[in-house]
């Protein structure tokens, strides 16, 4: 079945770097776009970033364009989350999904990992 | 970035009630739609795509509607499961974006 596990989280001071990743299983990885989407607590959801299934195609949310980068490495099945000049209003539960769509651009996050909590706080 | 505004922020209902919400965009965006539900603790689980299109081993009761720039999320029975808080999102074009969610609660 398809399964996706985030790591990398924790707490970071503010203006600071933090890497997440996705390990993805399941599926052919290679085949799909992989969707970033954190949750405030008490709030919201927020989109932030998809990768294509070959990684030549990434788009970023407004509020984390310029400071988060996405990229995977599909020999290890896994997508990378890099958020750099990290803000208090970054703190939130990050899920990484996978697409319901094979080989697309445009898709919807289908199958969601269980998140991994980054809090920015100095 | 396309703008979505969901309504209502908030809905008491009884078990068995018939419920809708609605989803509002900016500009019109085809049937480029998919709807999520929220628990707390736990991953969003996708319902509704395409507008209109019943996610697999998703309950019948759930039901999506609307084309352009209205949408609709109905819930034909309220069952206590169904207590959640509820997303709309787009994909249009990028960036993605929610709308701000609606949590449906016992009365």
């Amino acid at each position: 079945q398809v399964q996706l596990v985030e790591s990398g989280g924790g707490v970071v001071q503010p203006g600071r770097s933090l890497r997440l990743s996705c390990a993805a299983s399941g599926f052919t990885f290679s085949d799909y776009g992989i969707h970033w989407v954190r949750h405030v607590p008490g709030k919201g959801l927020e989109w932030v970033a998809l990768i294509a299934s070959d990684g030549t195609n990434k788009n970023y949310g407004d509020s984390v364009k310029g400071r988060f980068t996405i990229s995977r490495d599909n020999s290890k099945n896994t997508v990378y989350l890099q958020m750099n000049s990290l803000r208090a209003e970054d703190t939130a539960v990050y899920y990484c999904a996978k697409a319901n769509v094979v080989l697309m651009v445009y898709s919807m996050p289908e199958n969601w990992g269980q998140g991994t909590l980054v809090t920015v706080s100095s | 970035a396309i703008q979505m505004t969901q309504s209502p922020s908030s809905l008491s209902a009884s078990i068995g009630d018939r419920v809708t919400i609605t989803c509002r965009t900016s500009q019109g965006i085809r049937n480029d739609l998919a709807w999520y539900q929220h628990k707390p603790g736990k991953a969003p689980k996708l319902l509704i795509y395409a507008a209109s299109t019943l996610q697999s081993g998703v309950p019948s009761r759930f039901s999506g509607s609307g084309f352009g720039t209205d949408f609709t999320l109905t819930i034909s029975s309220l069952q206590p499961e169904d207590f959640a808080t509820y997303y709309c999102l787009h994909n249009f074009n990028f960036p993605c974006t929610f709308g701000q969610g609606t949590k449906l609660e016992i009365k």
